[in-house]
C-alpha cells in the first residue's frame, strides 16, 4: 500500500508530557498538511509544508506545537507539555504541487491522542 | 474561503439515490466546489469537484445550480459503505488547489439496510 501512513495510531499520555507523531506521505508528494479533528467537528488546518519549507501555520498552532519535515519526505508533529484540550485526532495529508483546481489531498488514518 | 451550509445529518435506504445539498450563497466566481467524505475511523477522501457544469465520476455526480449558490452531491445507489460524513468545501482561485482545505461540520449520512 502506498498511501499516507501515520504512527502511532493511538497515543495515551498524561498531562504535561511531550508527544511526537510521524507522517509518511505518498512518495513524491511534495506538499504535506497537518490537521486536527475533535469529536463531531470537521478537520481543522494546523500547518503545511512544501518540500522541507513550512509555508503556513494556523493560529491553532500554539507555541507548544512544532512541526518539521527535515528532508522533504516524512514529517513530525510534536506537542510539548500536553493539555487535556489537545486530545483529538491528528490527521496528515499529502498532495502533489500542481497547477489547477483539483489537487486532491490524500489523508492518512490519523493519530488519536488522549491526554489524561 | 467562502462558507458552506449543509444539513447535520441525512438518512437513506440502501440502493436508493441520495441527494446531499450544500448552500454556498457567498461563492465567488473563481471558487471551485469540492466534496470530500470521511468514512468511520478513516481520514477524509476526495469525492468530486466542479466549477459550473455538472460533473460525474465513478463515485458520484455533482449538480451545480445555475447561479452557483448551491450544489448537490448525488450518490446514485447508496450502499452501506457510503455511510460517512460528507463535506462540501469551496476552494478559490486558479492556484488554490494547493492550499489547505477548510472543512465545516459536514453531513452525516446513515444508510439503512
Amino acid at each position: 500500500d502506498t498511501g499516507v501512513s501515520q504512527d502511532p495510531r493511538h497515543k495515551i499520555t498524561k498531562r504535561g508530557q511531550n508527544v511526537t507523531f510521524r507522517c509518511d506521505p505518498i512518495s513524491e508528494h511534495n506538499r504535506l498538511y497537518w490537521y486536527r479533528q475533535t469529536l463531531g467537528q470537521g478537520p481543522e488546518f494546523l500547518t503545511y509544508f512544501q518540500n522541507e519549507a513550512q509555508l503556513e501555520k494556523s493560529r491553532l498552532l500554539s507555541d507548544r506545537f512544532s512541526a518539521e519535515r527535515p528532508k522533504g519526505s516524512f514529517s513530525t508533529l510534536e506537542i510539548q507539555r500536553t493539555e487535556q484540550g489537545d486530545s483529538a485526532m491528528y490527521l496528515c495529508a499529502s498532495s502533489r504541487r500542481e497547477e489547477g483546481y483539483k489537487n486532491e489531498q490524500f489523508f492518512g488514518p490519523g493519530t488519536r491522542l488522549t491526554v489524561l | 474561503d467562502a462558507k458552506t451550509t449543509q444539513p447535520n445529518s441525512m438518512e437513506s435506504n440502501e440502493e436508493e439515490p441520495v441527494h446531499l445539498p450544500c448552500n454556498h450563497s457567498t461563492i465567488s466566481g473563481t471558487d471551485y466546489i469540492h466534496w470530500y467524505r470521511q468514512l468511520p475511523s478513516q481520514g477524509p477522501e476526495y469525492v468530486i469537484h466542479g466549477l459550473t457544469s455538472n460533473v460525474n465520476n465513478r463515485m458520484a455526480s455533482l449538480a451545480i445550480a445555475e447561479d452557483r449558490k448551491s450544489s448537490t452531491l448525488i450518490l446514485h445507489r447508496a450502499t452501506l459503505r457510503d455511510a460517512a460524513v460528507y463535506y462540501c468545501i469551496l476552494r478559490g482561485g486558479r492556484n488554490s488547489g494547493n492550499t489547505p482545505l477548510v472543512f465545516g461540520k459536514g453531513t452525516r449520512l446513515s444508510v439503512i439496510a
